[in-house]
């Protein structure tokens, strides 16, 4: 079965370049959720989209932004990278918005480091 | 708010051995909660949840875990471990009635020994 696909998996910047983060949900799935994981570090809910619309909101600096697109791709922008924004970002996707019925399945991750 | 404790940063146990990872919650609303597991440089696969009904789940790869309302905790429990059990286990609860808005626990790194 399709997944979550993350593009890329891999990712090196250098301190103030820009990243983009791309997600591609499981076919149907209308509702993404980004997550940062540090290292050694549990993984932070950044923002969520429905139907192309922000839903939900976290932990996610000023400096970065998402968007969700008609094909509900969605890409998450770091702008002036930062040392500490080196982690692993996770994407999950989901059908049906927000509610607790609907299971979340993750993607593997794109792995962002800075240097 | 809600938060997740894990008790455990690590847990190191024999093969065949049983094993409890021991998570506890605080939640002002109603309880969500679920267990995720995580091998090395992959992403997060979803083991049991707990929604409503019976408060003992049962997941996959043999895990299970109970839901305890008075105690607040959500423990997980395998009754014999295999080395392929190796890897590190979130406990997490619903940030927002989503399954997707996750607020997750610190982790407990499973090592299971020959």
């Amino acid at each position: 079965a399709a997944g979550v696909i993350q593009s890329p998996r891999h990712l090196i910047k250098e301190k103030r370049e820009t990243a983009t983060l791309k997600c591609y949900p499981i076919p149907r799935h209308d509702t993404v959720y980004w997550y940062q994981q540090g290292p050694g570090q549990d993984p932070q809910f950044l923002i969520s989209f429905y139907e192309k619309m922000q839903s939900d909101k976290g932990s996610i600096p000023d400096r970065f932004s998402a968007q969700q697109f008609s094909d509900y791709h969605s890409e998450l922008n770091m702008s002036s990278l930062e040392l500490g924004d080196s982690a692993l970002y996770f994407c999950a996707s989901s059908f049906g918005g927000i509610g607790v019925n609907t299971e979340a399945f993750f993607g593997q991750g794109t792995r962002l480091t800075v240097v | 708010a809600q938060s997740v404790t894990q008790l455990d940063s690590q847990v190191p146990v024999f093969e065949e051995a049983p094993v409890e990872l021991r998570c506890n919650y605080s939640s002002s609303v109603s309880v969500y909660l679920f267990w995720y597991v995580q091998y090395p440089n992959q992403g997060l696969q979803l083991l049991l949840k707990y929604l409503s009904g019976s408060t003992l789940v049962k997941g996959i790869n043999g895990f299970e875990a109970e839901f305890n309302k008075s105690q607040t905790s959500f423990h997980l429990r395998k009754p014999s471990v295999h080395i392929s059990d190796t890897a590190e286990y979130f406990c997490a609860v619903s940030g927002g009635g989503s399954q997707g808005n996750l607020i997750f626990g610190k982790g407990t790194k499973l090592s299971v020994k020959p």
